[in-house]
């Protein structure tokens, strides 16, 4: 069973760089495609990113300008990284697998457990 | 961008009934290109249903999805105390991702 686990500050700064990992466990990196997504408190779910495993990433066009994903399959683990941040970033973060079927579509069929990240001065 | 729209925004129902929920999809980018997720307070969601109506792994038989094209329907044939939830529709097109705004499942 694959595992997914976010890290990284619970607090950033207006103005400074959002980043967070997440390590995958029960499962390599290989041939897979793997997202972010995130959710403001009380609100729905936004789509952040996706990256494969050979580092070609597509992104949300409303966040593209600030995010950036990278992926180390030594490491099993893939990062994000958001800049220029204010507090509309405010929300959890999670981090996904992909799954890719020719006649069922895309979706997220592993999740982390889920970050927040609040960006405050 | 693809919008996808949910209805009802909040139902209520009590515990052995049917739910009925909707998911429109402003554009089509594939005719059973749906998922749906099941989150609950505090939680992460959960894929529930994939390609509109196939089961994820471990989903009990009481959920069933259906649709295609623009409109998708996720079914709870018996509602269970753990069932009251939000619920997500999710699309894959157009190269990206799209959620619905959810649905409120909660206990009459």
């Amino acid at each position: 069973q694959v595992q997914l686990q976010e890290s990284g500050p619970g607090l950033v700064k207006p103005s400074e760089t959002l980043s967070l990992t997440c390590a995958v466990s029960g499962g390599s990196l290989s041939s897979s495609y793997w997202s972010w997504i995130r959710q403001p408190a009380g609100k729905g779910l936004e789509w952040i990113g996706r990256i494969y495993t050979s580092g070609s990433t597509n992104y949300n066009p409303s966040l593209k300008s600030r995010v950036t994903m990278s992926i180390d399959t030594s490491k099993n683990h893939f990062s994000l990284k958001l800049t220029s941040v204010t507090a509309a970033d405010t929300a959890v973060y999670y981090c996904a697998r992909v799954e890719v079927g020719a006649t069922t579509g895309s979706h997220f069929a592993y999740w982390g457990q889920g970050i927040l990240v609040t960006v405050s001065s | 961008e693809p919008v996808l729209t949910q209805s009802p925004g909040s139902l209520s129902l009590s515990p052995g009934e049917r739910a009925t929920l909707s998911c429109r999809a402003s554009q089509s980018a594939g005719s059973t290109y749906l998922a749906w997720y099941q989150q609950k307070p505090g939680q992460a969601p959960r894929l529930l249903i994939y390609g509109a109506s196939r089961r994820a792994t471990g989903i009990p038989d009481r959920f069933s999805g259906s649709g295609s094209g623009t409109d998708f329907t996720l079914t709870i044939s018996s509602l269970e105390p753990e069932d009251f939830a939000v619920y997500y529709c999710q699309q894959y097109g157009y190269s990206m991702y799209t959620f619905g705004q959810g649905t409120n499942l909660e206990i009459k």
